[in-house]
């Protein structure tokens, strides 16, 4: 059974705080993703990375970074929490960069006080 | 600007019968669609999908049309189950996992 795990379900941070998200994946994909889901938008993508050591900014990058050192972890970090991005994340990944099925993760509730 | 819009974010069916979500696009470019499904507390699994090239895809209860003159897709469930109870979104590529483009959600009730 496929699995792609999300460290953290819920966090509650104050601003200005440096938060980690762990993602990790058990299918030896290629591709990960990190993205946001925000009431009436949809979700968003923060950053992607095809390759270790490889990432790609997103269509939201700002005030993120990422980590990729090994094939099956991903991690999101914000450098500093903004109240402006409590939201829900969600990590997926996907063995091709050929569109088709993303695998996701539960998700991460963060929410900055 | 919106590339992808589901415009309604409820939609209420009873047991049985058939729910129809809606889905426009608006860039020509799009060759790819698909649509996943998430519950509350879960990640977004996959539904079916559908390349341009086709107007319909099946998959048992499911099946989504593509009417690529009026850019627009839909995806019908025959029947509502209970379980179908979730948000249903919509996304559309232009050819790569890396410009997946989402709709906003649309959440579909199924009544007993």
């Amino acid at each position: 059974d496929v699995k792609v795990t999300q460290s953290s379900r819920y966090l509650v941070k104050r601003t200005g705080e440096k938060v980690f998200l762990e993602c990790v994946q058990d299918m030896d994909h290629e591709n990960m993703f990190w993205y946001r889901q925000d009431p009436g938008l949809g979700l968003r993508l923060i950053y992607f990375s095809y390759d270790v050591k490889m990432k790609e900014k997103g269509d939201i990058p700002e005030g993120y970074s990422v980590s990729r050192e090994k094939k099956e972890r991903f991690s999101l970090i914000l450098e500093s929490a903004s109240t402006n991005q409590t939201s829900m994340y969600l990590c997926a990944s996907s063995p091709s960069s050929v569109v088709g099925e993303l695998f996701f993760g539960e998700g991460s509730r963060l929410t900055v006080l | 600007d919106q590339q992808v819009k589901q415009n309604s974010p409820s939609l209420s069916v009873q047991e049985g019968r058939i729910s129809i979500l809606n889905c426009d696009y608006t860039n020509s470019m799009f060759d790819y669609f698909l649509w996943y499904k998430k519950y509350p507390a879960e990640g977004p699994t996959f539904l079916i999908s559908i390349s341009s090239i086709k107007d319909k895809n099946e998959d048992g209860r499911f099946t989504v049309f593509l009417n690529k003159s009026a850019k627009h897709l839909s995806l019908h469930i025959v029947p509502s189950q209970p379980g179908d109870s979730a948000v249903y979104f919509c996304a559309a590529s232009a050819g790569s996992n890396y410009q997946l483009i989402w709709g906003a959600g649309t959440k579909l009730i199924i009544k007993p």
